[in-house]
């Protein structure tokens, strides 16, 4: 089945720019989504088809897709951005249709 | 507004049996297929089970299948998920969540606030 691998954290001070990178065998032919979870919270879409960002979600949440490696970008980071980040893409030749990275856990230092 | 409200959660011993609940409001829920996804305690995101909008289809991971069974009634705007012989490593809050999109890979757009299951004697 499809794997996705992300690393286990990511820190930032307030201000710069997180960068978390999924990496999938030929991730770039696929569609990327991207889920926010704070603690004891439902995960939120913060990002889908690789770079689209739903309504309410701040232009600091962008998206790229290429090659082997899907990557979510945050720009200016806030203390309210700290949470886990999750990829998510459907493989439609699998029988494991849904897969989800294992998660990043964004720290603002 | 679209809401998802899990219920029947709660602790049950290893072995015994459980049914979730998950209301749906806001949406058409007869014409969406719904979505099962749970997250044990400090662990990531599993994707459980779904059903189509009919109920005519379903799919179950490996790690339940033939223990849990998924269903809908869509006169009540309801996802069920029937667990049964109830293992620790099921221990997990459970979400319900759909995809209001019309593509096959669609994000998961809508999620609920989920239900805990804790499976211990």
């Amino acid at each position: 089945s499809y794997v996705l691998t992300q690393p286990p954290s990511v820190s930032v001070a307030p201000g710069k720019t997180a960068r978390i990178t999924c990496g999938g065998n030929n991730i770039g032919s696929k569609s990327v989504h991207w889920y926010q979870q704070k603690p004891g919270q439902a995960p939120v879409l913060v990002i889908y088809y690789d770079s689209d960002r739903p309504s309410g979600i701040p232009e600091r949440f962008s998206g790229s897709n290429s090659g082997n490696t899907a990557t979510l970008t945050i720009s200016r980071v806030e203390a309210g951005d700290e949470a886990d980040y999750y990829c998510q893409v459907w493989d439609s030749s699998s029988d494991h249709p849904v897969v989800f990275g294992g998660g990043t856990k964004l720290t603002v230092l | 507004e679209v809401q998802l409200v899990e219920s029947g959660g709660g602790l049950v011993q290893p072995g015994g049996s459980l049914r979730l609940s998950c209301a749906a409001s806001g949406f058409t829920f007869s014409s969406y297929a719904m979505h099962w996804v749970r997250q044990a305690p400090g662990k990531g995101l599993e994707y459980v089970s779904a059903i189509s909008s009919n109920g005519g289809s379903t799919y179950y991971a490996n790690s339940v299948k033939g223990r849990f069974t998924i269903s809908r009634d869509n006169s009540k705007n309801t996802l069920y998920l029937q667990m049964g012989s109830l293992r620790a490593e099921d221990m997990a809050v459970y979400y319900c969540a759909t995809r209001t999109g019309t593509v096959t890979t669609s994000p998961f757009d809508y999620w609920g606030q989920g239900t805990l299951v804790t499976v211990s004697s």
